[in-house]
C-alpha cells in the first residue's frame, strides 16, 4: 500500500460527459502528480500541484482542469469526453523536497463508450 | 527536453534465471535521479530501484541490481533469480532533481513487458 488513494477505481460514462477523478496523497506529501496511461501513449504527464499550487504541465488537454485543495487531496476534472481518453488515471505524490521518489495510487479506470 | 527509451517491448525468461532489461535516456542535465518501476497485472505502479546519477556505485535491492553507465547514458536493470511474481511491466524513468516545490515529474520509458516462466 503506497498510501495514495484514488477513486473511483473504476468508471464507464458516455462521450460528452464530464467526470471527476480524486486523489488523496500520502500524508504529509504536498506534491500531487497526474499520468494519464494509454496503450498509445504509454504514461504522460498531465500536471503537478504543489502545496495548492499549479508547479508543471505536461500534456493535458484543454478539457481536462485539476486543482489541490487545502487539505491538499486533487481532483481531476475531465469534460467533454471522447473515446480517445479511455485510459488509466494515475495520481502520485511525493514530499518534493530533494529527491523524494514519487508514490502512486492503484489509478481510475475511465472507459468512454 | 528530456527521454526515455526502452528498446526491448517483451521479453521471457525461466524461474530462478537471470534477466536484463535495457534503458537509455537523453539529457543534458549533469545531476538527475533514475528509476525502475514495476506495473504488475494489478496495476499499481511499484518503485524497484532508484540510482542518483552523482554516485558511481550501482544501486541493488535484494535480486534487483542495476548497471548505470553515465557516458553512455544507459541504465539497465538485472533480475537475478527470477521469480513468478516478477512478471509485470517494468518502466525506466528519469526525473531531474528538484526542492520545495519545483518540478519534480517523472519521465517514463514505454515499458517492457516481463514474463517469467515456470
Amino acid at each position: 500500500d503506497s498510501g495514495v488513494t484514488q477513486t473511483p477505481k473504476h468508471l464507464i460514462t458516455a462521450t460528452g460527459q464530464r467526470v471527476t477523478l480524486r486523489c488523496s496523497p500520502r500524508s504529509g506529501d504536498l506534491s500531487v502528480y497526474w499520468y494519464q496511461q494509454s496503450l498509445d501513449q504509454g504514461l504522460q504527464f498531465l500536471i503537478q500541484y504543489y502545496n495548492g499550487e499549479e508547479r508543471a504541465k505536461g500534456n493535458i488537454l484543454e478539457r481536462f482542469s485539476a486543482q489541490q485543495f487545502p487539505d491538499l487531496h486533487s481532483e481531476l476534472n475531465l469534460s467533454s469526453l471522447e473515446l480517445g481518453d479511455s485510459a488509466l488515471y494515475f495520481c502520485a505524490s511525493s514530499v518534493a523536497v530533494g529527491s523524494g521518489e514519487l508514490f502512486f495510487g492503484e489509478g481510475s479506470r475511465l472507459t468512454v463508450l | 527536453a528530456q527521454t526515455v527509451t526502452q528498446s526491448q517491448p517483451e521479453m521471457s525468461v525461466q524461474e530462478a534465471e537471470t534477466v536484463t532489461l535495457s534503458c537509455t535516456y537523453d539529457t543534458s542535465e549533469n545531476n538527475y535521479y533514475l528509476f525502475w518501476y514495476k506495473q504488475p497485472p494489478s496495476r499499481q505502479m511499484i518503485l524497484v530501484i532508484r540510482q542518483e546519477a552523482y554516485k558511481q556505485q550501482n544501486a541493488t535491492e535484494n535480486r534487483f541490481s542495476v548497471n548505470f553507465q553515465k557516458a553512455a547514458k544507459s541504465f539497465s536493470l538485472k533480475i537475478s533469480d527470477s521469480q513468478l511474481g516478477d512478471t509485470a511491466m517494468y518502466f525506466c524513468a528519469f526525473m531531474k532533481p528538484h526542492y520545495g516545490g519545483s518540478q519534480g515529474n517523472l519521465i517514463f520509458g514505454k515499458g517492457t513487458k516481463l514474463s517469467v516462466k515456470p
